[in-house]
């Protein structure tokens, strides 16, 4: 079947402008993970959805960045004003619930470079 | 809290030769680990995981790793490396505690370089 699908792939913009970025769950999963791969860094989480709710926001950066989760499904990052520490590959995750030892479906990321 | 570590940010081994990606965590009750293999301008791929039952976990492309609760380690082994394993390679860790976290907490990655 389909797994974590990212769009786009790739994203060049300038400083200060508005990105989306956007993530598709596998279909049923009712857990969404972004996070954000900075080069020669770990995995840094920023926000996780279960259903449409975000039980936990505790690693968007500042408040330039929010996602939002429409109808249990697809999720769409916005990154505000973009600065050019924001560049770094966003990765989406999904799983099929939250709470137990679930395993992570990753999608293959959205790379962001701001100039 | 939970927390997780892999020491070695790059692993060297010549083909054929066993390999050992090393990973050790923190966490308040018992854990779930995972590792997660990441090739060059793509997403994590799952490995494998333990939840419970045999400490000796077994994964994909021949991959196993060692649950041992006294040393905190979830170590990654395989018996024979091969080239097409160099990759980045992530160590994850979930506290079971009721009221813990949902958040696996991952490793910085440590990269697995094998030489043909």
């Amino acid at each position: 079947g389909a797994g974590v699908s990212q769009s786009p792939s790739n994203k060049v913009t300038e400083k200060g402008k508005d990105v989306e970025l956007r993530c598709d769950p596998i279909s049923g999963h009712t857990a969404l993970y972004w996070y954000r791969q900075s080069l020669g860094q770990g995995l840094e989480f920023l926000i996780y959805f279960q259903g449409n709710s975000a039980p936990d926001k505790s690693g968007l950066p500042s408040d330039r960045f929010s996602a939002e989760r429409t109808g249990g499904s697809v999720s769409t990052l916005t990154i505000q004003r973009t600065q050019q520490e924001d560049s770094a590959v966003y990765l989406c995750a999904s799983s099929s619930i939250a709470g137990v030892g679930e395993t992570q479906y990753f999608g293959p990321g959205t790379r962001l470079l701001v100039l | 809290a939970q927390s997780v570590a892999q020491p070695e940010d790059q692993v060297n081994v010549a083909e054929g030769n066993p390999l050992t990606v090393k990973c050790t965590y923190s966490v308040s009750g018992n854990p779930y680990l995972f590792w997660y293999v990441q090739y060059p301008n793509r997403g994590l791929q799952f490995l494998l995981k333990y939840i419970t039952g045999d400490n000796l976990v077994k994964g994909s492309y021949g991959f196993e790793a060692e649950f041992n609760k006294s040393q905190t380690s979830f170590h990654l082994k395989k018996p024979s490396a091969l080239v097409s394993d160099s990759a980045l390679y992530f160590c994850a860790v979930r506290d079971r505690t009721r009221g813990g976290s949902y958040i696996p907490t991952f490793g910085r990655g440590t990269s697995l370089i094998v030489h043909p």
